[in-house]
């Protein structure tokens, strides 16, 4: 149980471009869902939190607009990349947290843009 | 100073040592506390969470210390596979939730 997955496991853009990632939990409901970017040697920074229906809470720093979030029911939450450059470049994990608060980590999105 | 501190290591070790590491945190407000694993290229996992009383899971030895902000996980008999980045992380009651995790701790496990 408490399986989270992520589409794509890996993507190549240009830069400019807008890139779409996905996460789904699988055999549980997830009100709250979560998107983390780790960079090479780093650890996870939380990015926002998505919450189902209402609009993403950003951390500080990261600018709302570049990075779309929408959480549009209990099992997926997409995060958009718009105008990727070069410095975006970096592994995307999303979590869903379950009923017991337990958050659960999808398998990572590995996003370079050239 | 970092809400989570862990030393970054790496812990190279023999196959059947044990090893221990330790974390710190900042904020006394935490409320929930865990261990999680990372491998290279990979998501992190839940290895087990941190009780105040002590807890215990084969080989895994998670301690909490609230006075002193302080968490521990001790391994035995160290295997090739537990060789990973271990990550100390900490949830405080508030808006979200939020996890924030520690920079990790590296352990190799050499035979």
């Amino acid at each position: 149980g408490a399986v989270v997955s992520q589409h794509p496991s890996w993507v190549i853009c240009k830069s400019g471009t807008s890139v779409k990632i996905e996460c789904r939990s699988l055999d549980f409901q997830a009100t709250t869902m979560f998107w983390y970017r780790q960079f090479p040697k780093q650890s996870l920074m939380l990015m926002a939190t998505s919450n189902e229906g209402s609009k993403a809470t950003y951390e500080q720093g990261v600018e709302k607009d570049k990075f779309l979030i929408n959480h549009a029911s209990l099992t997926l939450s997409t995060l958009t990349v718009t105008s990727a450059h070069p410095e975006d470049s970096s592994f995307y994990i999303c979590s869903a947290e379950n009923r017991g608060n337990e958050q659960f980590f999808g398998p990572g999105t590995r996003l370079t843009v050239l | 100073r970092k809400e989570v501190e862990q030393d970054p290591g790496p812990f190279n070790v023999p196959e059947g040592a044990t090893v221990a590491f330790n974390c710190t945190y900042s904020n006394s407000a935490s409320q929930s506390f865990f261990w999680y694993r990372q491998d290279c290229r990979k998501e992190p996992k839940l290895l087990m969470s941190v009780y105040s009383s002590g807890n215990e899971d084969g080989r895994f030895t998670a301690q909490l210390n609230r006075a002193s902000q302080y968490i521990s996980l001790l391994i035995r008999d160290s295997k090739l596979s537990d060789s990973a980045t271990y990550l100390c992380v900490v949830k405080s009651m508030g808006a979200g939730n939020m996890l924030t995790f520690g920079g990790g701790t590296r352990l190799m496990v050499k035979p």
